[in-house]
């Protein structure tokens, strides 16, 4: 299994421009989520999904779109980026069976420049 | 929402030493406490957690308690060792919310030989 993983690693834009941050997983895991790391605010959630069609917001979702249309797939859209939203991204994923639904696996981010 | 607040934001021990971080959090229906280990530009790593019907739980050299009354939980390492040094997470999270996590802002650990 390749776990969680996202593209790109790195991606610069200018402030105005558009883009989709991918994140996939391959562990048939129904919850995803996506968290954005600023340095000393800790990791923020942005949206979150429990399950292939339904998505919610959470603490920082403006500026920011999700969809779930598949379960490996959840993918992050900012429609006009800005400065403030350069950052470090991650996605993460977790199962809900018996093998453990609350356990969050990580993604190895993107870290994305508005200029 | 639920607000975790985390406590030092930088704790520097000696080798040998323990370390205890302390987070509290606001939203009485959150039941899974997770701590994170994060190392410079890499992604957070699970160390251990805890759920909402479990008080204490150990795991090596790390444990982590809970006190539901009083809405805090914490880490404890002890016997310290340089490779423990990194920025430590505690978060949060409801069943019923996906499990999606709200992150205290970190303490940097540094464990000087």
């Amino acid at each position: 299994n390749a776990g969680v993983t996202q593209t790109p690693k790195f991606q610069v834009l200018k402030t105005g421009q558009s883009m989709t941050l991918q994140c996939a997983q391959d562990m048939n895991h129904e919850y995803m989520s996506w968290y954005r790391q600023d340095p000393g605010m800790g990791l923020r959630l942005i949206h979150y999904s429990v399950g292939a069609g339904i998505t919610d917001q959470g603490e920082v979702p403006n500026g920011y779109n999700v969809s779930r249309s598949t379960t490996e797939d959840f993918p992050l859209r900012l429609l006009s980026a800005a400065p403030s939203q350069t950052s470090v991204y991650f996605c993460a994923s977790s199962y809900t069976a018996s093998g453990g639904a609350d356990t969050q696996y990580f993604g190895p981010g993107t870290r994305l420049t508005v200029l | 929402g639920e607000n975790v607040e985390q406590h030092p934001s930088t704790l520097s021990v000696q080798e040998g030493d323990s370390a205890v971080i302390k987070c509290t959090y606001s939203d009485s229906a959150s039941n899974y406490f997770p701590w994170y280990k994060q190392e410079l530009g890499k992604r957070p790593q699970l160390i251990i957690d805890i759920r909402s019907n479990v008080g204490e739980k150990k795991d090596q050299r790390i444990a982590v308690t809970l006190n539901k009354t009083a809405k805090h939980f914490s880490l404890h390492i002890t016997e310290t060792q340089p490779e423990d040094s990194a920025v430590y997470f505690c978060a949060a999270a409801r069943s019923n919310s996906g499990y999606a996590l709200n992150f205290g802002k970190g303490t940097s650990l540094l464990v000087t030989p």
